[in-house]
């Protein structure tokens, strides 16, 4: 079975242009999330959709963040513009249902973003 | 707000000793919690959970320990490999689905 993908693996950029990331959930997996890991913490939850829905999003910065999966499946993350601190690993993960156990949660290798 | 951490953030240990990661949660209500292990360029890979209530659960190599009455939690590694080299954090369960994770210890094995 095909785990998480992300892409790109690796981005570097300067602060206030724009990023964005990609997501391909595990195979019929009807949650997604996006979690923020900067170095030496653990991941942090930015958004969390089930299908095309948002189910929260306390924690995303919404003033630069944004993250969209319109067909239910892959996933858009964005940061405009990007600052010094958001340089982090972003993490995607996936699970077959929002009820379910949290180990049912699959991580994807992550995004590591630099801003310089 | 309530957080999840970490007594210590690095740990080394000869290869085939025990090792044992300890982790402190300030959440009472929580009940389910989780550790993670995560390798160098990976994303996090699930290892053990425990409900609150059960004081000791057992996997393969691996044993979760969680003492309700001081909130914390301890992952035991037996007999430890080369392969154990990562960083491990505990995760609390918020709700659902929520992960809450602390900071994480790296775990090193010495040959």
């Amino acid at each position: 079975e095909a785990g998480v993908a992300q892409s790109p693996r690796y981005k570097i950029i300067e602060k206030r242009q724009s990023v964005a990331f990609w997501c391909n959930p595990i195979s019929g997996h009807a949650t997604l999330y996006w979690y923020q890991q900067i170095l030496g913490q653990g991941p942090k939850l930015l958004i969390q959709f089930q299908n095309n829905g948002v189910v929260d999003d306390s924690q995303l910065p919404k003033d630069r963040f944004s993250a969209e999966r319109l067909k239910g499946v892959d996933s858009t993350l964005k940061i405009q513009p990007a600052k010094l601190e958001d340089s982090a690993v972003y993490l995607c993960a996936s699970s077959t249902h929002p009820q379910a156990l949290a180990d049912t949660q699959y991580f994807g290798p992550g995004t590591r973003l630099t801003v310089l | 707000g309530e957080s999840v951490g970490l007594h210590l953030p690095t740990l080394s240990v000869q290869e085939g000793d025990n090792s044992i990661i300890n982790c402190a949660y300030s959440n009472s209500a929580s009940d389910y919690f989780i550790w993670y292990k995560q390798e160098s360029g990976k994303g996090p890979q699930f290892i053990i959970d425990i409900r609150s209530n059960m004081d000791k659960r057992q996997g393969q190599r691996v044993t979760v320990l969680l003492n309700k009455t001081v909130k914390h939690l301890s992952l035991q590694i037996a007999a430890t490999q080369p392969g154990d080299s990562a960083v491990y954090f505990c995760a609390e369960v918020e709700g659902a689905q929520k992960l809450v994770f602390g900071q994480g210890t790296r775990l090193t094995i010495n040959p």
